[in-house]
């Protein structure tokens, strides 16, 4: 059974950093590609990043180019988010996704969040 | 940046109801086109993708339809289980976009 668990949300003042992790199970994480996708309270699904099954190949979405970055480690079967200079507007459930294989974008996988809070 | 646009933004209905929702795209994306189910405080759900494939495991109720600009999702003979939010992404393109949301609510 593919398994996805997010970690590391919490609350952080605007400015300040988290890292997210998404433990994955029941797959061989090294054959997909990933993604991070976030929700806003309330709001609909916004695509933050994807990467490549071996991290090479990045893509953002322009709001967070240059604050994110989205990394993984296959021999532990994480994933990562690093979030840097947080600001009011990232305050969100952020998913961690796994791409269909055979695609490079097509989420049929996803974990059950982990909360964001960016506040002072 | 290609606009999904999804209509209506609510819509109720009742058991055994036929539903239809739309979704409109910027730009052609052809058929690369997903629909995600979302439940309260749980994490979507692929129902279809490339515009019309079903997802394993998904009941047949769901079907879609459409190409290149103008998709639908219908759900034949709504169930309550139905009850829920109803998100179309194109997946052609990046950054990758998601329709608006449509919230299946009960008459």
């Amino acid at each position: 059974e593919v398994r996805l668990v997010e970690s590391g949300g919490g609350l952080v003042q605007p400015g300040g950093s988290l890292r997210l992790s998404c433990a994955a199970s029941g797959f061989t994480l090294s054959n997909s590609w990933m993604g991070w996708v976030r929700q806003a309270p309330g709001k609909g699904l916004e695509w933050v990043a994807n990467i490549n099954q071996d991290g090479n190949e990045k893509n953002y979405v322009d709001s967070v180019k240059g604050r994110f970055t989205i990394s993984r480690d296959n021999a532990e079967n994480s994933l990562f988010l690093q979030m840097n200079s947080l600001r009011a507007e990232d305050t969100a459930m952020y998913y961690c996704a796994r791409v269909r294989r055979a695609s490079y974008t097509l989420f049929d996988y996803w974990g059950q969040g982990t909360l964001v809070t960016v506040s002072s | 940046d290609i606009q999904m646009t999804q209509s209506p933004s609510t819509l109720s209905a009742s058991v055994g109801d036929r539903v239809t929702i739309t979704c409109r795209a910027s730009q052609s994306i052809s058929r690369w086109l997903a629909w995600f189910q979302q439940k309260p405080g749980k994490a979507p759900k692929l129902l279809i993708f490339e515009a019309s494939v079903l997802e394993g495991g998904v009941p047949s109720r769901f079907s879609g339809s459409g190409s290149e600009t103008d998709f639908s999702l219908t759900i034949n003979s709504l169930q309550s289980d139905d009850f829920a939010t109803y998100y179309c992404q194109q997946y052609t393109h990046y950054p990758l976009t998601f329709g608006g949301g449509t919230k299946v609510e009960i008459k």
